[in-house]
This record gives C-alpha cells, sequence and structure tokens, in this order.
C-alpha cells in the first residue's frame, strides 16, 4: 500500500531555512509526480509545487519562487522541500501529497508542522 | 495562481442532499475537467473524493457526485451522514503545471 511518511516537527526562527523530507513507498517512485502542499493553522490548502521524480524537474506557485526548493533522492525513494526565508506566516502543516495521474492527489504524507517563531 | 471561491458553510439534516459550489474562472475550471473534491475531518489528512469533475476513486460512497457547468463546480452528497461532516475542498488545475485550492466549505449536519 502507498505511504507517505514525512519528516518531523519543525520550530525555526524568522530568516531561517528548513528541509521537510518525505519517504515513499509501495508504489515506483518516479512513476508520479509529486506535489506539496501547506495548510495554515484554522485556514485552508495551498498548493505550494509539483516536483517529477523521474528527472527532478519542477513548478512552483507562484507566490513562493524564490523561497521554495523541491529536491528528490532516487535512491531512497525521498522527497525534499526546503523553504527558505521563513516569515511567520510559514507556520503552517505541509503535507507531501501523490499525484494520482488525473490532475489531481490521490495519497498524503501526516504533515510535518513547521512553526516559525522568534 | 488564483484562488477557487467556495461558501464558507453549508448544513442539512441527515438523509438530506447538499450542494458545495466552487467557483473559479474561464482559465481553471471553465478551461480543463481537472476539478477534484477532498474531504477532511478535524486533525487529519485530506481524503481524495472526486477527479476528473465527476469521478470517484475507489472505496469511495456513491453518495458523493461532482458536476461541473462553465466556471463552476459541484459537489453534491446525498442522504447525508453525520460522519459527513467535516471540511471539503475543491481543486483544479489551472495550467502551465499549476493548481489551486478553493478556501473551503464546512459541512454541518444538523
Amino acid at each position: 500500500q502507498v505511504q507517505l511518511v514525512q519528516s518531523g516537527a519543525e520550530v525555526e526562527k524568522p530568516g531561517a531555512s528548513v528541509k521537510i523530507s518525505c519517504k515513499a513507498s509501495g508504489y515506483t517512485f518516479t512513476s508520479y509526480h509529486m506535489h506539496w502542499v501547506r495548510q495554515a493553522p484554522g485556514q485552508g490548502l495551498e498548493w505550494m509545487g509539483i516536483i517529477n521524480p523521474k528527472n527532478g524537474a519542477t513548478t512552483y506557485a507562484q507566490p513562493l519562487r524564490g523561497r521554495v526548493t523541491m529536491t528528490r533522492d532516487t535512491s531512497t525513494s525521498t522527497l525534499y522541500m526546503e523553504l527558505s526565508s521563513l516569515r511567520s506566516e510559514d507556520t503552517a502543516l505541509y503535507y507531501c501529497v501523490k499525484d494520482s495521474s488525473h490532475w489531481s492527489f490521490d495519497y498524503w504524507g501526516q504533515g510535518t508542522l513547521l512553526t516559525v517563531s522568534s | 495562481q488564483s484562488a477557487l471561491t467556495q461558501p464558507a458553510s453549508v448544513s442539512g439534516s441527515p438523509g438530506q442532499s447538499i450542494t458545495i459550489s466552487c467557483t473559479g474562472t474561464s482559465s481553471d475550471i471553465g478551461a480543463y475537467n481537472h476539478v477534484s473534491w477532498y474531504q477532511q475531518h478535524p486533525g487529519k489528512a485530506p481524503k481524495f473524493m472526486i477527479y476528473g469533475v465527476n469521478n470517484r476513486p475507489s472505496g469511495v460512497s456513491n453518495r458523493f457526485s461532482g458536476s461541473k457547468s462553465g466556471n463552476t463546480a459541484s459537489l453534491t452528497i446525498s442522504g447525508l451522514q453525520a460522519e459527513d461532516e467535516a471540511d471539503y475542498y475543491c481543486s483544479s488545475y489551472t495550467g502551465s503545471n499549476t493548481w489551486a485550492f478553493g478556501g473551503g466549505t464546512k459541512v454541518t449536519v444538523l
């Protein structure tokens, strides 16, 4: 069965960077694009970007371009999402999400809580 | 990418049908049949409910159905049950390998 297991909660100061991981299993890692989606406390879902695990190609949401970097390690079937120049508004639950091949999101990780606070 | 517009809340009694709208533009919902819907219970990750406007993934109850007209997509829940009380989010492909979500709708079962 598909499993997406994310790294643990993080607490960072404003201006710092954070790197969250997501280890995939139960399917062929390079066959499906992967997304990152975040959810601020009590708020809705925000699409952050997509990565093609086969070749590493990425597309980021316009508001995050320049601050977000998505990478992958095919040897360990692990995705990474790095966010820099952190601000309080980046406090959120971050999800890695598998693409369904139908322009939608079928499997979600458990989420990683990032808290940005001085 | 622009967010899609959903009503903040919708309610209904058990057994009734409710419909949640999701309004976009001619550049997203109106341009593509790539609308999907997600159910989220408190403290849980979203669950995949509908894709391609009106297709249900395996295991999703047939009480959930989707449709689209112009720039607006809709999710209908028929035979409303207590377990359907949750937040619901629509999403659409918006071109150029980007996606957007709606702001979410809280469904209350009276």
